[in-house]
Order: C-alpha cells, then sequence, then structure tokens
C-alpha cells in the first residue's frame, strides 16, 4: 500500500462548528505531516510528528489541535475556525529518519478541501 | 528563514513548446526535490538531486542541481496538456522540514 488516505475530500464548516480531518497511511511511516494550501500557492507547513510525537508546530492557532493516535493516523481537529481557514488541508507520510540523500521524500494524500462559512 | 525562489510564476504555452522553470535560493542545501501537483491532488515527487552539477532525465523532463547546490531548473521537452499543473521544488531545512518554493503554475494548452 503506497497510498496516504484522507478524510473527508470536502468539509464545510461554520465557524462555531467542531470537525476532523483525518489520514491515513499503511507504509509503514514514522513521520506524519499537516500543510494547508491556499489556491495557486504553495503547500505551507503546519505540523511534523515523529514517532507519533509532535516534533514541529509551525506557529499554528490553536483553533487547529493534531493528534496521532498511532503510527498509521493522524487527525486534525477544527474548532472555531475564521473563513480565512478555508483551504486545502494536505496530510503527508515519510520515513521519519532523514535519508544519506538528505530531506526525506513526502507521499501526499489529495487532500481535504475546507470551506469555513 | 530559508527561501526557494521559483521563476516564472505562471506560464501559459502551447502544446510541443519548450520550457524551462527555475529554482533559487542563497542557501546551500545536501539535496533538492521536484514534485508536480495536479488540480484536485496532492504534489507527487518527480525527483530528486543530490549532488552539485547532477541532471537527471525523465523522459521529456530534464532537472539540473546547480554545482554549489543553491539552485536548480527543470526543462520541459514538447510540452504536453497532461504536463500542466503547479510544479514545486522543495529542499530540507531541520530533520522533517521540508519547505516549498513558491511554485509555477503551468498551462498547457492544446
Amino acid at each position: 500500500d503506497t497510498e496516504v488516505t484522507q478524510t473527508p475530500k470536502h468539509l464545510v464548516m461554520g465557524m462555531t462548528n467542531k470537525k476532523s480531518l483525518k489520514c491515513e497511511q499503511h507504509m509503514g511511516h514514522r513521520a506524519m505531516y499537516w500543510y494547508k494550501q491556499k489556491a495557486k500557492k504553495p503547500p505551507e507547513l503546519m505540523f511534523v510528528y515523529s514517532y507519533e510525537k509532535l516534533s514541529i508546530n509551525e506557529s499554528v492557532p490553536s483553533r487547529f489541535s493534531p493528534e496521532c493516535p498511532n503510527s498509521s493516523l493522524l487527525n486534525l481537529h477544527l474548532h472555531a475556525l475564521q473563513p480565512e481557514d478555508s483551504a486545502l488541508y494536505l496530510c503527508a507520510s515519510s520515513h521519519a529518519r532523514q535519508g544519506l540523500s538528505g530531506a526525506n521524500v513526502l507521499t501526499f494524500g489529495a487532500g481535504s478541501r475546507l470551506t469555513v462559512l | 528563514t530559508q527561501l526557494l525562489e521559483q521563476s516564472p510564476q505562471f506560464l501559459s504555452i502551447q502544446e510541443g513548446e519548450n520550457l524551462t522553470v527555475y529554482c533559487n535560493s542563497s542557501s546551500v542545501f545536501s539535496s533538492l526535490q521536484w514534485y508536480r501537483q495536479e488540480p484536485g491532488e496532492g504534489p507527487v515527487l518527480l525527483v530528486t538531486v543530490v549532488t552539485g552539477g547532477e541532471v537527471k532525465k525523465l523522459k521529456r523532463l530534464t532537472f539540473q542541481f546547480g554545482d554549489a547546490r543553491k539552485d536548480s531548473s527543470l526543462h520541459i521537452t514538447a510540452a504536453q496538456p497532461g504536463d500542466t499543473g503547479l510544479y514545486l521544488c522543495a529542499a530540507g531545512g531541520a530533520t522533517n522540514k521540508l519547505i516549498f518554493g513558491t511554485g509555477t503554475l503551468l498551462a498547457v494548452q492544446p
């Protein structure tokens, strides 16, 4: 299995709602990532988990709460979001240890497109 | 902060034309990756370049890593509509921190 599966593909929520984005991989990768991507822009790193522990938080507002229940799953809990949080949220995974050729290669899911009303 | 600047930002060409996308930085990288992202999908790795001066070919795509490992280029020969997408260079900073370039949006018209 060489895929990263993200659900849901589309999500519309109000500013008072609580929702979650889910991500799953079965490649044995021990690093998992959340990126946020606005239209026609590059992905922006939000969080990195390494061996199920949060290793990088790029100063993301607390209304985004990541969770890594086990080595195959990554969640992003959403609460009290703003309309400007509307974006494509990409999950990715990779080997946790950097290879000899430098930065690890990321395998991305297709993303969850979030619209905040 | 490490910045990866790509140029051009947007490119619209006719099928059959050639093009080159550039990725530049003031930092030295141990390696650099190129990804392509098609509409509705996540980025997909095209190639990793590791050695300064390295040239890699992937069918009609040619990737080059600068001698000083600060820059890279992607050349597409005889572009096809299927080449349409967002092209992203990427490099690692701290462990597991992959940073993307500013992106080049390519549209190939039939």
